[in-house]
């Protein structure tokens, strides 16, 4: 079982649709929770980042951890085909500094 | 130049060929990275530097020879390496390697193929 799951996609929603990444994993020591995302041609850049559980709000982005579940999502509203990359999610604990990744969504937001 | 810059962005090498790929940070950061990055698989960690001393080294085979002469330079040498060794290479740094790990740059990597 890998420690972190990510549905590779490509996932396909039109222009202005709510879109929900989902990432789950095993390690209940995870503490830190980050979204990382990737645009064609790119490297991955920091986008949300949790610590614990609960839900965090940055403009259209809502990134919310669920620790009962081993569950974290990325919620994105009213979508734009500038959203279309794929989105990374990667955690660590507090012992260990090294980030486990998942191995990215590919989304496409279609006009 | 700003931010984390890669080259070459593009690299075709035979399997016997020697060949670099380069990273420059703009930072000011402490910490330096090598990742693999490879179609529909979690980005695979090689190696870390912190203040310019190697702090892991990922069971990464010896024809991937990491050097990292300063805090804002790394380079990952390559030599004798076969065709699964094809992905994208990335570079990233961050502030340091606390427990959270800090957020990490990432340069825009280096696409190689093994032919």
């Amino acid at each position: 079982q890998k420690e972190v799951e990510q549905d590779p996609g490509p996932l396909s929603v039109p222009e202005g649709a709510i879109v929900s990444l989902n990432c789950t994993y095993s390690n209940s020591a995870f503490q830190y929770f980050m979204w990382y995302r990737q645009y064609s041609r790119k490297g991955p850049e920091l986008l949300m980042y949790t610590y614990s559980s609960g839900n965090k709000e940055d403009g259209r982005f809502t990134a919310q951890v669920d620790k009962s579940s081993k569950y974290i999502s990325l919620f994105i509203r009213d979508s734009q085909p500038s959203d279309s990359a794929t989105y990374l999610c990667a955690m660590s604990d507090n012992s260990n500094y090294q980030l486990i990744w998942g191995a990215g969504t590919k989304l496409i937001i279609k006009p | 130049e700003t931010g984390v810059t890669q080259t070459p962005r593009h690299l075709v090498m035979g399997m016997t060929n020697k060949k670099s790929l380069k990273c420059e940070q703009h930072l000011g950061h402490n910490a330096m990275y090598w990742y693999k990055q490879s179609a529909k698989k979690p980005l695979e960690l090689m190696f870390v530097y912190n203040f310019k001393e190697q702090t892991e080294n990922n069971s990464v085979p010896s024809r991937f020879s990491p050097e990292c002469p300063n805090s804002s330079h790394l380079f990952l040498h390559l030599h004798t390496l076969q065709p699964e060794d094809s992905a994208l290479y990335l570079c990233a740094s961050s502030q340091g390697t606390s427990r959270f790990g800090g957020e990490l740059f990432f340069g825009e990597g280096s696409r190689l193929t093994v032919l």
